[in-house]
């Protein structure tokens, strides 16, 4: 059984650049969710996808913006990038989208807004 | 004032020794309680899941969820080196059934 996986690890950007984060789920889930972690924060809800339909979203602006394709990889985009966007991002895969679904988490990509 | 308090610690104990790790919550709509560890550079692991109060035993990890208090607590008995990393409390319920909401976190080193 495959895990969720990330690309890229890490990535560099200058501020007011746009970025695109991926995600791979794990095999037969059908659900995925996007975290921001700060430095020395727990994660932060940023969204989720569940059969390529946004489920729910965190107090997070218009410009992060997602996708979720049909094998259920899914993507983070940020626009017009902040110096606060500099974090780990982490998504998360699961069964389903409801609470008692477990989701489990890739590795993250790590993220510096110069 | 955040949902989730956490005391991030850091919390450094001897090999061997009991470690307790709690959180508060505010939202008495949450209706299930995690416990994940990361370690440095990893994405978050599963290690407790609970839904009612009461304490539930897994190995050496015992959670316990007061829901009266709002507080929860996550026991590590016969600590290990290789317990050290950061343990983030997590709950989520009501209308914040679909997404997770996380304390900041406890960094925790065990000593050999």
């Amino acid at each position: 059984e495959t895990g969720v996986t990330q690309s890229p690890t890490h990535l560099i950007k200058t501020r007011g650049q746009q970025v695109t984060l991926r995600c791979s789920s794990q095999s037969g889930h059908n659900t995925v969710s996007w975290y921001q972690q700060a430095l020395g924060q727990g994660p932060q809800f940023i969204f989720q996808y569940y059969r390529e339909e946004e489920n729910g979203r965190g107090n997070f602006p218009p410009r992060f913006s997602g996708l979720q394709f049909p094998n259920y990889s899914s993507e983070l985009n940020v626009n017009a990038l902040e110096l606060d966007d500099s974090a780990l991002y982490l998504c998360a895969s699961s069964l389903g989208g409801g609470p008692t679904d477990t989701q489990y988490f890739g590795p993250g990509t790590r993220l510096t807004v110069l | 004032q955040k949902e989730v308090e956490q005391d991030p610690g850091p919390l450094s104990v001897p090999e061997g020794a009991i470690v307790s790790l709690n959180c508060t919550y505010s939202n008495s709509a949450f209706q299930y309680f995690m416990w994940y560890r990361q370690y440095s550079r990893k994405g978050p692991e599963l290690l407790m899941y609970t839904y009612s109060s009461g304490n539930k035993e897994d190995g050496r990890f015992t959670a316990q969820v007061d829901k009266s208090s709002k507080y929860i607590s996550l026991f590590i008995r016969d600590s290990q080196p290789s317990d050290s990393a950061t343990y983030l409390c997590a709950m989520s319920g009501g209308s914040s059934a679909r997404q997770l909401t996380f304390g900041s976190g406890t960094q925790l080193t065990v000593l050999p």
